[in-house]
């Protein structure tokens, strides 16, 4: 079953655009959510992260957006460079449980042309 | 500050041969994650530690991997006898505060 969904696949933006990515999941009980970025060769490395608490969150160019009620939540990278190309993940995780494991979506491949 | 080291960073095998995998965590990290990511999805958590304890190993797969965490350090994962569907990027993490992750670079084990 899996537990967090992520969409698109692949995105390819232009230089100076927006990129965005999103992901829907499903246990309720999900109370922390970061987005973790890959460069090929390297292990995943924490982005951004946000709890249900808030809406919204801004880190620099890297905006997530949380939508509780549908249980939806996405990555908005603005004016996107040729050195964001890496793949993302969102993840979500239940510290309710005590072992904060992560559960990770399937990826998403971004590409920024200049 | 260092981050999380493993080793050998690629590996190729036949099937059915045994196969290990080294990490080791930033210092003063009490919990440590191995994950498996396949090509094209995301990391699957096979197995966490708090200190040398076993917090939960509910998705390894006990026929043929093992895992340890001596003296709550050094972490070793084995795949023993390996099958051509383990090939397959391993990962380890460790956390000081619960959730933050930190990753290594993982070992990429290639079964033939």
């Amino acid at each position: 079953q899996q537990q967090v969904k992520q969409s698109p696949q692949s995105l390819i933006v232009q230089k100076g655009g927006i990129s965005i990515i999103n992901c829907a999941y499903e246990n309720t009980a999900f109370d922390y959510f970061p987005w973790y970025q890959q460069f090929p060769g390297k292990g995943p490395a924490l982005l951004i992260a946000i709890r249900p608490d808030v809406s919204e969150k801004k880190e620099g160019r890297f905006t997530i957006s949380f939508n509780k009620s549908a249980k939806q939540f996405s990555l908005h990278i603005m004016d996107s460079q040729p050195g964001d190309s890496a793949t993302y993940f969102c993840a979500a995780s239940n510290s309710g449980a005590g072992s904060y494991q992560l559960t990770f979506g399937k990826g998403t491949k971004l590409s920024v042309i200049p | 500050e260092a981050g999380v080291a493993q080793s050998p960073r690629y590996k190729i095998i036949e099937k059915r041969q045994s196969v290990a995998f080294w990490c080791n965590p930033i210092s003063g990290h009490a919990t440590l994650y191995w994950y498996q990511q396949i090509l094209g999805q995301g990391p699957k958590l096979l197995i966490q530690f708090q200190n040398n304890g076993v917090v939960d190993d509910s998705q390894l797969p006990k026929d043929r991997f093992s895992a340890e965490r001596l003296k709550g350090v050094d972490s070793t994962l084995k795949i023993q006898p390996a099958k051509l569907e383990d090939s397959a990027v391993y990962l380890c993490a460790s956390s000081y505060s619960y959730n933050e992750q930190f990753f290594g670079p993982g070992t990429r084990l290639t079964v033939l």
